[in-house]
C-alpha cells in the first residue's frame, strides 16, 4: 500500500455544482499529478502541480484547477459540474516532475457521480 | 504527443496458466520507459514492471515478464503460473514529456480486464 491518500473516497454532486477533491502525497514527495479516469477506459492526465505551481496541463478546460500546499498535498477543483465529469479521480505523487526512473504513487482515488 | 493501444478489452486465463496481454504505443522520443500497471478492485494503480527503451534486455518481476520490441513499438506482458489474485485491470502506460517540456505525464492504453479462473 501506498503512502498516498485521498479524500473523499465517494461523493455524489447536482449538475451545476462544484467540488473539491483532496490528495495527500507520499512522504518527500514534491510532484502531484492528477487523472480523470471514465468507467472503463484508461486515465487521462488534468495537471500537474510541482512545489506548488502547475507544472503542466492536459486537454481539460479551465474549471479544472488545482492547488498544492506547502506540505505538498493537493487539490483539485472542478466548477460547474457537467454529467460527463461522473468518473475516478487519481492522483500520483513522485519525487521530482520527471519520474520515469523513479515512481509515481497513486492514491485509491475518488468516485465522483454527478446527477 | 505519445499514443498507447490495448487491443484486447477483456481476456481470461485459467489459474497457474500463462497469459499474454498485448500493448502498441508512438512517440518520437528517442529514450523512454514503458509501464504496466494494475488496477484491482481497489481502485489503487500499482507498478507491476517497467522497462527502459535503451535497454536490450527484457525486464522481469518474479512471475510477470515483458517482450518489448522496440522497432516495432510493442510492449507486451507475460504472467506465468496465474494467480486469483492476478484478477484486475491492467494498463500499459508511457511516462511521455508534457507539452511544455517541464516534467512527465503518464498516458495509458484503454486497459484490459483479465480474469483468473479457478
Amino acid at each position: 500500500e501506498t503512502g498516498v491518500t485521498q479524500s473523499p473516497t465517494h461523493l455524489i454532486k447536482t449538475r451545476g455544482q462544484q467540488v473539491t477533491l483532496r490528495c495527500s502525497s507520499q512522504s518527500g514527495h514534491n510532484t502531484v499529478s492528477w487523472y480523470q479516469q471514465a468507467l472503463g477506459q484508461g486515465p487521462q492526465f488534468i495537471f500537474q502541480y510541482y512545489r506548488e505551481e502547475e507544472n503542466g496541463r492536459g486537454n481539460f478546460p479551465p474549471r479544472f484547477s488545482g492547488l498544492q500546499f506547502p506540505n505538498y498535498s493537493s487539490e483539485l477543483n472542478v466548477n460547474a459540474l457537467e454529467l460527463d465529469d461522473s468518473a475516478l479521480y487519481l492522483c500520483a505523487s513522485s519525487l521530482g516532475s520527471f519520474f520515469p526512473d523513479t515512481e509515481a504513487f497513486f492514491g485509491q482515488g475518488t468516485r465522483l457521480t454527478v446527477v | 504527443a505519445q499514443t498507447v493501444t490495448q487491443s484486447q478489452p477483456e481476456m481470461s486465463v485459467q489459474e497457474a496458466e500463462t497469459v499474454t496481454l498485448s500493448c502498441t504505443y508512438d512517440t518520437s522520443e528517442s529514450n523512454y520507459y514503458l509501464f504496466w500497471y494494475k488496477q484491482p478492485p481497489s481502485r489503487q494503480m500499482i507498478l507491476v514492471i517497467r522497462q527502459e527503451a535503451y535497454k536490450q534486455q527484457n525486464a522481469t518481476e518474479n512471475r510477470f515478464s515483458v517482450n518489448f520490441q522496440k522497432a516495432a513499438k510493442s510492449f507486451s506482458l507475460k504472467i506465468s503460473d496465474s494467480q486469483l489474485g492476478d484478477t484486475a485491470m491492467y494498463f500499459c502506460a508511457f511516462p511521455g514529456l508534457m507539452n511544455n517540456n517541464a516534467g512527465n505525464m503518464l498516458t495509458f492504453g484503454g486497459g484490459t480486464r483479465l480474469m483468473v479462473k479457478p
